[in-house]
């Protein structure tokens, strides 16, 4: 499968605890997204990475979270000190944009769903 | 106001019916208009992207973009019980590289 994978596709943690969610994008996309998806809802922008530089990221990511791409491929999410309201799907999406492109067609992963007790 | 608006159904239909949905849009920066499905507990998947007002057509999906009136359509034509999903618009501003999601319609497809 040369998709988007994520992992774990389900973590149950308790208040006050830190998570770690892991993205794997498609091969050679040099751009990578997070976004935060709650029930009923479409999901929501968090941050984005262009090759291993973070280039934005949304009011939502508050000082608990962070975000890295070490390498440029790979990504990872920590939320630190964990709220019930970060209960949410975690979704990853990468795109490849050549340049200073204005199109970017996002692919998603099928997501991390965080139950926060 | 929510920059991207959809009706959150559920839009419930019989199977061979045409599914009508759509989106209105605040912001005439946006200029990239794409249409994901999600199945329940997945991810989202891209059905269509269009950029210019017009109709796009794909198979049995066709999307609509009035960017006169901010409004985005999706239609599906004979739709089957496996297109139950929620539909979600997203829309790309070209000076921006996030997706403005809708909050997504429910359908349901009964056979």
């Amino acid at each position: 499968d040369t998709g988007v994978s994520q992992d774990p596709r389900h973590k149950i943690t308790k208040r006050g605890q830190n998570v770690t969610f892991r993205c794997d994008p498609i091969s050679e996309h040099n751009r990578l997204y997070w976004y935060r998806q709650t029930l009923g809802q479409g999901p929501e922008f968090l941050t984005y990475f262009q090759n291993e530089a973070q280039l934005e990221k949304s009011r939502l990511l508050s000082d608990r979270f962070s975000a890295e791409r070490p390498k440029g491929s790979f990504s990872t999410l920590e939320i630190q000190r964990t709220e019930q309201g970060d209960s949410a799907m975690y979704l990853c999406a990468s795109s490849f944009s050549p340049g200073k492109s204005n199109t970017d067609t996002q692919y998603f992963g099928p997501g991390t769903r965080l139950t926060v007790l | 106001q929510k920059e991207v608006e959809q009706d959150p159904g559920p839009l419930s239909v019989p199977e061979g019916a045409i599914v009508s949905l759509n989106c209105t849009y605040s912001n005439s920066a946006f200029q990239y208009f794409m249409w994901y499905r999600q199945y329940s507990r997945k991810g989202p998947e891209l059905l269509m992207y269009t950029y210019s007002s017009g109709n796009k057509e794909d198979g049995r999906f066709t999307a609509q973009v009035d960017k006169s009136s901010k409004y985005i359509s999706l239609f599906i034509r004979d739709s089957q019980p496996s297109d139950s999903a929620t539909y979600l618009c997203a829309i790309f501003k070209a000076a921006g590289n996030k997706l403005t999601f809708g909050g997504g319609t429910r359908v349901l497809v009964k056979p």
